[in-house]
């Protein structure tokens, strides 16, 4: 079974710390894609990977950075964690050509 | 990718079939249609794609207008597991690029 994996289901970390979010898929994809989820405003793209090394901006990247040293894993970095960064993260992967994509089970972070 | 334009909200009775509709009056030749669920506390879940031609799988049925500007996504036999909102996304096939996700539909099954 196609497996994405992200490393914590809750976390809880203090503003200004340095956060890190992984996650690893098993399926030799390409693609990888973090996204955000918060009540009222649905999923939203903070970035995504096509490849090893390359990287994109999704629409909300702003205070995030990423990190694909390896196909499979893709990093979320929130450089000075904020209580606005409090919220449900999703990664997720697909292949190329049609984009069937698979998502991790989520990491709720909180941030006090 | 083209605009998709969904219900906020849908009712289902158990058993019943659920009719999901999706307009996507601008969708260019080589854009699919792809359906995703996402029940609470999960993240999304791939249902079904197509392009031109009506598909079914294990889990739905898909079926695009002539015109391709609109579908349906169908649950034949809706449970109360199908509660979910139903995410319609339309998109180029490619090697890159974002998979962008509106507010989707929120299907509420009944007893």
């Amino acid at each position: 079974d196609v497996k994405v994996t992200q490393s914590s289901r809750y976390l809880v970390k203090r503003t200004g710390e340095k956060v890190f979010l992984e996650c690893v898929q098993d399926m030799d994809h390409e693609n990888m894609f973090w996204y955000r989820q918060d009540p009222g405003l649905g999923l939203r793209l903070i970035y995504f990977s096509y490849d090893v090394k390359m990287k994109e901006k999704g629409d909300i990247p702003e205070g995030y950075s990423v990190s694909r040293e390896k196909k499979e894993r893709f990093s979320l970095i929130l450089e000075s964690a904020s209580t606005n960064q409090t919220s449900m993260y999703l990664c997720a992967s697909s292949g190329t050509g049609i984009f069937k994509a698979f998502f991790g089970q989520g990491t709720r972070l909180t941030v006090v | 990718d083209a605009k998709t334009t969904q219900p906020t909200s849908m009712d289902c009775a158990e058993g019943r079939a659920a009719n999901l509709p999706c307009n996507h009056s601008t969708i260019s030749g080589n854009e699919y249609v792809y359906w995703y669920r996402q029940i609470h506390s999960q993240g999304p879940q791939y249902i079904i794609h197509g392009l031109k031609n009506n598909e079914t799988n294990e889990m739905a049925s898909l079926i695009i207008t002539e015109d391709r500007k609109s579908s349906t996504l169908i649950l034949p036999h809706a449970t109360l597991r199908d509660t979910a909102v139903y995410y319609c996304i339309v998109r180029v096939a490619s090697n890159t690029g974002k998979l962008i996700f509106g507010q989707g539909t929120t299907l509420q099954v009944k007893p």
